[in-house]
């Protein structure tokens, strides 16, 4: 089974602070994703990276930045939090050249609900 | 530019009866569909998906439709159980390219009473 593992739950940072979320996938794949999940708004791409040191910019990259040192690893960087970044931010990883009928599946992490005060 | 729509926020059925979802795309592009389901705290998780090359694929209770012409697929799932009361989320993707991103619906929150 895939994991996707995601360093908080729960995250209550104040206004301007520099915040870092973790995520952590065990299945080797290539493909790693941050998305917000915001009421009405549904779950829109922040970054995605396709390999190691590699980033693309998805819908809304303003405010966030992110690493990608290790293939299992890819880290999410608010440089100066404000308050409407509060969100529940999800983890998302996929594998590149996944059989037939599975692809672009991506395995989500738990989530981590961020609060900015 | 929502790309991937779902115009019902909400939806409540009775135990047993059929819940039908509903998705409306823009892009022609888009080529591979996927229905996931999030419980509260927790992530998103992969329920079915269709290729543009089939109308219909069928997973135990879950079916899901695609009209191409109309730009619109459905999740059905019958019977419904008080279990499958979460919400969906239709995701749609582009080109042959596996693993590339997902654009998401604003999802329907399914209400299923005993």
């Amino acid at each position: 089974d895939v994991k996707v593992t995601q360093s908080s739950r729960y995250l209550v940072k104040r206004t301007g602070e520099k915040v870092f979320l973790e995520c952590v996938q065990d299945m080797d794949h290539e493909n790693m994703f941050w998305y917000r999940q915001d009421p009405g708004l549904g779950l829109r791409l922040i970054y995605f990276s396709y390999d190691v040191k590699m980033k693309e910019k998805g819908d809304i990259p303003e405010g966030y930045s992110v690493s990608r040192e290790k293939k299992e690893r890819f880290s999410l960087i608010l440089e100066s939090a404000s308050t409407n970044q509060t969100s529940m931010y999800l983890c998302a990883s996929s594998l590149w050249g996944a059989p037939s009928g599975r692809r672009d599946t991506q395995y989500f992490g738990p989530g981590t609900r961020l609060t900015v005060l | 530019d929502q790309q991937v729509k779902q115009n019902s926020p909400s939806l409540s059925v009775q135990e047993g009866r059929i819940s039908i979802l509903n998705c409306d795309y823009t892009n022609s592009m888009f080529d591979y569909f996927l229905w996931y389901k999030k419980y509260p705290a927790e992530g998103p998780t992969f329920l079915i998906s269709i290729s543009s090359i089939k109308d219909k694929n069928e997973d135990g209770r879950f079916t899901v439709f695609l009209n191409k012409s109309a730009k619109h697929l459905s999740l059905h799932i019958v019977p419904s159980q008080p279990g499958d009361s979460a919400v969906y989320f239709c995701a749609a993707s582009e080109g042959e390219t596996s693993g590339s991103r997902l654009t998401f619906g604003e999802g329907t929150q399914l209400t299923v009473n005993p």
